[in-house]
């Protein structure tokens, strides 16, 4: 298996809602991360876990909350976002070991906050 | 501002070779990759260099890297329709505090015509 999922593939939100997207690897890989990349712009880092620990934060608001319960699974929990929160967020993967460290993406969440 | 630029837009013909450049700032960086995104999907890495490579080559791809001038280039060859796309390329660093950030440039929107 080298994929990484996402799950839901779309998601339509108000700004009082609370839902939570997921991204899962079997690849054996020890980091991952969650991207947001808004139409036509590269992505932006927002978090980073290594071994199943926060390793970067991005100065991302707290209404964005990660979690990472097990090394194949990692989600992102959302809480009273706003509609400039709109964007595709996409989770990556890689092995972690010095040197070339690809990371490797999954078809991202399409998020609309109204 | 960005430290990886790229050109943002490129037209090439079905079966000519496609060339997009990008540029990048940092000395210290180890890896620099080539990730292609087509509509609505996540990034796809299609090919990298280790800073202390010229060229690498793989199928259609050619990856060359002039690292006096911070200069890197794909070429793929015979361009197919499937290869439009948007293309990034990301450079990463092998510091401690910059482990797992890959800085991606604009990215180049790659449309092949008929």
């Amino acid at each position: 298996d080298t994929e990484v999922t996402q799950t839901p593939k779309h998601l339509v939100m108000g700004m009082t809602n609370k839902k939570s997207l997921k991204c899962e690897q079997h690849m054996g890989h020890r980091a991952m991360y969650w991207y947001k990349q808004k139409a036509k712009k590269p992505p932006e880092l927002m978090f980073v876990y290594s071994y199943e620990k926060l390793s970067i934060n991005e100065s991302v608001p707290s209404r964005f909350s990660p979690e990472c319960p097990n090394s194949s699974l990692l989600n992102l929990h959302l809480h009273a976002l706003q509609p400039e929160d709109s964007a595709l967020y996409l989770c990556a993967s890689s092995q972690e070991k010095w040197g070339t460290d690809e990371q490797f993406f999954g078809p991202g969440t399409r998020l609309t906050v109204l | 501002g960005e430290d990886v630029e790229q050109s943002l837009f490129l037209s090439v013909r079905e079966g000519d070779s496609s060339v997009i450049n990008c540029t990048y700032t940092d000395s210290s960086s180890t890896y620099l990759y080539w990730y292609k995104q087509e509509p609505g999907a996540g990034l796809q890495l299609l090919t990298y260099i280790f800073s202390n490579m010229d060229m690498k080559q793989d199928q259609r791809l050619t990856v060359l890297l002039n690292k006096k001038d911070k200069h890197l280039s794909l070429r793929i060859a015979d361009t197919q329709t499937g290869d439009s796309a948007i293309y990034f390329c990301a450079e990463s660093m092998a510091t401690t505090d910059s482990w797992g950030k890959l800085q991606f440039g604009a990215g180049t929107q790659v449309v092949v015509t008929p």
